[in-house]
């Protein structure tokens, strides 16, 4: 089965610095696809940026970028130029390509403070 | 980018009585969706997951005669909460896959139950 840990239940970081945010995970699955979601005070559910196992290149989208590291198992999330906005819960999240379960990790609270 | 709808965004319930949330893909077919429940400051936990035209997997220790998952069309996912009491409320939010070279999951924005 596989597993998705989050290590840091809560985080704060001051408005324009960089903050990274922690996931590990375990599967014996050698094809698959690792999410982060944020989920603002509104409980929406919003695509921060996804990887392809196979890919070895980091995923980028502008200020929020991926450091992939298969033989580890970890994906963490690094926010650049913080931003109010973006004080949120982000969840990091699994599913296998020929899987059938989206499996989320318990979260991480992100605080950006001005 | 594609949407999903979930509907109705909150609902309050006697207890006893039956509530149907609704799921839909809006502009690409979803052939599996996702039913998670999710609590306060807490993850999200899968409760099911619904394939077009098949019964839909239920996951260790959730009632499957409680909750009722059908995926009649490849859009639209329904999840019914049979007989609600007060400890089924909470927030349900679906999940519709979109597999492809660009796989992604798109999410409702999910329904409060609140069952009095």
């Amino acid at each position: 089965a596989q597993t998705v840990t989050q290590s840091q239940p809560e985080m704060s970081v001051q408005e324009a610095e960089t903050v990274t945010l922690s996931c590990t995970y375990d599967t014996s699955e050698s094809n698959y696809y690792l999410f982060w979601y944020k989920q603002p005070p509104s409980r929406q559910m919003i695509l921060v940026i996804r990887q392809e196992a196979y890919k070895q290149q980091n995923a980028t989208e502008n200020r929020f970028s991926v450091n992939f590291q298969k033989a580890a198992k970890s994906f963490s999330l690094k926010i650049s130029d913080s931003q109010l906005g973006d004080t949120a819960m982000y969840f990091c999240a699994f599913i296998g390509v020929y899987g059938n379960k989206l499996v989320f990790g318990a979260g991480t609270i992100l605080r950006v403070k001005s | 980018g594609a949407v999903v709808s979930q509907h109705p965004s909150r609902v309050i319930c006697k207890s006893g009585t039956s509530v149907k949330i609704e799921c839909r893909s809006l502009d690409f077919q979803a052939t599996t969706m996702f039913w998670y429940r999710q609590f306060p400051k807490q993850s999200l936990m899968l409760m099911a997951t619904s394939n077009e035209g098949s019964k839909a997997t239920y996951e260790q220790g959730v009632e499957k005669d409680k909750f009722l998952i059908n995926h009649a069309s490849l859009t639209l996912s329904t999840l019914t909460v049979t007989s609600a009491h007060p400890e089924d409320s909470s927030f349900y939010i679906c999940s519709a896959r979109q597999q492809g070279p660009n796989e992604k999951l798109f999410f409702g924005s999910g329904t409060q139950l609140s069952v009095l």
